[in-house]
């Protein structure tokens, strides 16, 4: 089956640590997201990919870190920098070029900050 | 900064009815999307139209786009219970990286 995938679906982090989620794609996708979503909100970028060992900061980039080593993986880094992490994290990714412009989402990860 | 304001908040209505949902945005687009997200999940492609284009259907979809007026409309007819869920804008301004810019979504709710 052809999808994003991210893992864990919960994940749960104490003050001070850093954590990674993970978001793998294998829709042969150039590019590639990272959203954050609070409560009753829409979605806010925090990272963005559109090639292999490149990528550029959204609109909350601040506390956050991410690589792009493999065209199918995007892994997120929540650093403890980042004061406020509880959300749902979602990742998306989209071919590039006249391929579409829809973006396919992952089924995100809720990580909470005990 | 989020550039789609989406309108209402919360709509509420019983089966098979019609459902209309509104979104206003800021700046020049090259398209304006629609998602659906059910509670907890990731969003889902519903229907894209593009800056040039005025109205699109898809199935019981259908949407609208003034860019004079710099706003959008879905509508949903004869909905279902299953239509239950959050819908969100997006719109894609033709910046680097074919960014979208979210709006905060309407919670809609068809009562059996």
């Amino acid at each position: 089956d052809g999808g994003i995938t991210q893992s864990p679906k919960y994940l749960f982090r104490k003050e001070g640590q850093n954590v990674t989620l993970s978001c793998e794609q294998n829709l042969n996708h150039d590019a590639m997201y990272w959203y954050r979503q609070d409560p009753g909100q829409g979605l806010r970028l925090i990272y963005y990919s559109q090639i292999v060992n490149d990528f550029q900061k959204g609109d909350i980039a601040e506390g956050y870190s991410v690589s792009r080593e493999k065209k199918e993986s995007f892994p997120l880094t929540v650093t403890s920098a980042q004061k406020n992490p509880t959300a749902f994290y979602l990742c998306a990714s989209r071919p590039l070029g006249t391929s579409g412009d829809e973006q396919f989402f992952g089924p995100g990860t809720r990580l909470t900050v005990l | 900064s989020q550039q789609g304001e989406e309108d209402p908040q919360a709509l509420s209505i019983q089966e098979g009815e019609n459902a209309t949902m509104n979104c206003s945005y800021k700046t020049s687009i090259n398209n304006l999307q629609w998602y659906r997200q059910n509670s907890g999940r990731g969003l889902v492609h519903l229907i894209l139209i593009r800056s040039n284009e005025r109205e699109k259907h898809s199935g019981r979809l259908r949407v609208t786009l003034d860019t004079s007026k710099k706003s959008s409309s879905l509508l949903i007819t004869a909905s279902r219970a299953a239509d239950t869920a959050s819908y969100f804008c997006a719109t894609d301004a033709g910046t680097s990286g074919s960014r979208l810019t979210f709006g905060e979504g309407t919670q809609l709710t068809v009562n059996p």
